[in-house]
């Protein structure tokens, strides 16, 4: 069974409107949780690494106050994309490590953004 | 930095045969963790195969096999007796300075 979750699974939103992802750690505990953006037939790209009751940490290139993250508890980070724009449909990935072997992830099932 | 390369967008088998899915990595790590991860239609990334970069052993797993040369910096996936349901994406990834980075990946049809 899904021991990482993502919802929603699919979201359309209004150009300018803001959209928050959640990502939970079904049965553990994740101090530490990762989000990574996916374009259509390419890679995933680590975005930025959520920490609990820290900042997050963005890799270059992200912008902070675009895509705003917050690790709420050891089980939920969420992931919300202010002021969203067309250029920011993708498909968003969260992942968290397991417990004893953190090089190990569990990744959620993904959630899918479109933004008219 | 780390950088993880897959020079084959896409490849073809038949069902049954055998198939090798290429990859080379760079980093600057002592310690590090190379995987293939696969990303089937629905996108959930599933977990083919780790391998710890201090251990010399080619790490396996039933149908799924690594040729693991350090010196070379290469990471190879051997799928034996290729089934329907292994078409998919297949991603390389290393594990060092606490993240992942990804390869482009490869996709594996396989014809039956």
């Amino acid at each position: 069974g899904a021991v990482v979750s993502q919802h929603p699974s699919w979201v359309i939103c209004k150009s300018g409107t803001s959209v928050k992802i959640e990502c939970r750690s079904l049965d553990f505990q994740a101090t530490t949780m990762f989000w990574y953006r996916q374009f259509p037939k390419q890679s995933l790209m680590l975005m930025a690494t959520s920490n609990e009751g820290s900042k997050a940490t963005y890799e270059q290139g992200v912008e902070k106050d675009k895509f705003l993250i917050n690790h709420a508890s050891l089980t939920l980070s969420t992931l919300t994309v202010t002021s969203a724009h067309p250029e920011d449909s993708s498909f968003y990935i969260c992942s968290a490590p397991r417990t004893s072997f953190p090089e190990t992830q569990y990744f959620g099932p993904g959630t899918r953004l479109l933004v008219l | 930095a780390q950088t993880v390369t897959q020079s084959q967008p896409e490849m073809s088998v038949q069902e049954a045969e055998t198939v090798t899915l290429s990859c080379t990595y760079d980093t600057s790590e002592s310690d590090y963790y190379l995987f293939w991860y696969k990303q089937p239609p629905s996108r959930q990334m599933i977990l083919v195969i780790r391998q710890e970069a201090y251990k010399q052993q080619n790490a396996t797993e039933n149908r799924f096999s690594v040729n693991f040369q350090k010196a070379a910096k290469s990471f190879s996936l051997k799928i034996s007796d290729s089934q329907l349901g292994d078409a998919a994406m297949y991603f390389c990834a290393s594990w060092g300075t606490y993240k992942y980075i990804f390869g482009t990946g490869t996709r594996l049809k396989v014809l039956a």
